[in-house]
């Protein structure tokens, strides 16, 4: 069965340090991978996905993620952290061929120290 | 609005009673999801949407959970008899289309905070 690990269930930076966080998933054929970022009283917002192609895949607010099919891996980045990107991160994959069924990891939750 | 909009976004109901979430989606938009999301864990799949009908709802944890949309836009999640295990926030999302797969983003609503007493 399909699934989705995020290893990591909280992660602490300072502002302006690179954070990267891990996405690992189990899934037999090509995947589309997205992450989403979650903040309190907000619903879930897009912040990259990757359907095919160049496997470095740009985003919103600054965020990149790789995907590395050798590692079954989609891991999230950002070279300086801003106060405002503390929040709840997850990763999800779509398992349905592009219905948009997506599996979800279990979420990081990232705090930004001043 | 122009995002998804979630109707109660707070309730709290004892259990077995009947509780019904209503979510009304992007003007326009085809497909429609809900999905669970419990304390501390990533939200789960149950039913999606293309038009008036359900073409998949495999994610429906069991019978007590019903959802309808019977025009096409806004769509109701029905649980029925609820027990304390069903709190969670229920989320519903919308996209512009449910394929082909690179194209039709889903955007998500605050969700629905359901506790059961």
């Amino acid at each position: 069965a399909q699934s989705v690990t995020q290893p990591d269930i909280h992660i602490t930076v300072s502002e302006g340090a690179s954070l990267e966080l891990r996405c690992n998933y189990s899934y037999g054929a090509t995947p589309y991978l997205f992450w989403y970022v979650q903040s309190p009283g907000q619903g879930l917002q897009l912040l990259l996905k990757y359907f095919s192609g160049d496997t470095l895949v740009q985003g919103i607010k600054g965020f990149e993620a790789e995907f590395k099919r050798s590692q079954s891996s989609f891991n999230l980045r950002k070279p300086s952290v801003h106060w405002s990107d503390a929040a709840e991160y997850f990763c999800a994959v779509d398992t349905s061929d592009g219905a948009r069924q997506l599996t979800f990891g279990s979420g990081t939750q990232l705090t930004v120290l001043p | 609005g122009a995002g998804v909009s979630q109707t109660p976004s707070n309730k709290v109901t004892e259990k077995g009673k009947y509780v019904e979430l209503r979510c009304d989606p992007i003007s326009g938009h085809t497909a429609l999801y809900w999905y669970r999301q419990s304390l501390g864990q990533g939200p789960e799949f149950l039913i999606y949407f293309q038009g008036t009908g359900a073409a998949d709802d495999s994610g429906l944890p069991n019978d007590r959970f019903f959802a309808v949309r019977p025009e096409g836009s806004v769509s109701t999640l029905k649980i029925q008899r609820t027990e304390r295990g069903d709190s969670a926030v229920y989320l519903c999302a919308s996209s512009l289309i449910a394929r082909p797969a690179n194209t039709g983003e889903l955007f998500f609503g605050e969700g629905s905070r359901l506790t059961v007493l």
